[in-house]
């Protein structure tokens, strides 16, 4: 099946700092990435959409100027959280979707196991 | 924004026993599916049914769909300890130009008790 990792699985940073998180699909290419965050006991939430060589397009509420996302390849996408705060912290996950047609049935997206960032 | 609603939000069975989660929508869809997640962990993608399905089993489980009432179910039946986790349905919208995003429900929390 269609893998896709994120890197690092976790971070502890100081408040200020700027935190890079990597989402790669591994085994397919990925015309779309999606980044979520999830707060304890609570639902995913959709913060941007990003498609390779595009700007990503973000949800409202989210502030573009503080969650960089880039999508530079069809295999990789960041997100950089920038001077991060303590409300910040939160567990981050993406997908990288494949498209129907061909390697996939349907417009599939795959969960990477996310990046729990904690900032002091 | 937050579409999918599941009930119960947290559920307590013994092993064994059916598990039976229900989700809610508003908008119409092309797709409706489920995910399980473990604590602290990524998305397990557990089934997807399509908005002209009406049922669909995909080994213990069982997953119906009501697009008149804009909800769906999603049965476990003999539980097993392992079964313990987060399931959440995830909508993707109806888009004639296809969008491909998922909107995700609160979730029903599962324990299943050995």
């Amino acid at each position: 099946g269609a893998v896709v990792s994120q890197h690092p699985s976790w971070v502890i940073c100081k408040s200020g700092t700027s935190v890079k998180i990597e989402c790669r699909s591994l085994d397919f290419q990925a015309t779309t990435m999606f980044w979520y965050r999830q707060f304890p006991k609570q639902s995913l939430m959709l913060m941007a959409t990003s498609n390779e060589g595009s700007k990503a397009t973000y949800e409202q509420g989210v502030e573009k100027d503080k969650f960089l996302i880039n999508h530079a390849s069809l295999t990789l996408s960041t997100l950089t959280v920038t001077s991060a705060h303590p409300e910040d912290s939160s567990f981050y996950i993406c997908s990288a979707s494949g498209l129907a047609g061909g390697q996939f049935a349907y417009n599939e997206q795959f969960f990477g196991p996310g990046t729990r960032l904690t900032v002091l | 924004s937050q579409q999918g609603e599941e009930d119960p939000q947290a559920l307590s069975i013994q092993e064994g026993e059916n598990a039976t989660m229900n989700c809610s929508y508003k908008t119409s869809i092309n797709n409706l599916q489920w995910y399980r997640q473990n604590s602290g962990r990524g998305l397990v993608h557990l089934i997807l049914i399509r908005s002209n399905e009406r049922e669909k089993h995909s080994g213990r489980l069982r997953v119906t769909l009501d697009t008149s009432k804009k909800s769906s179910s999603l049965l476990i039946t003999a539980s097993r300890a392992a079964d313990t986790a987060s399931y959440f349905c995830a909508t993707e919208p109806y888009s004639g130009a296809g969008s491909y995003q998922l909107t995700f429900g609160k979730g029903t929390k599962l324990s299943v008790i050995p």
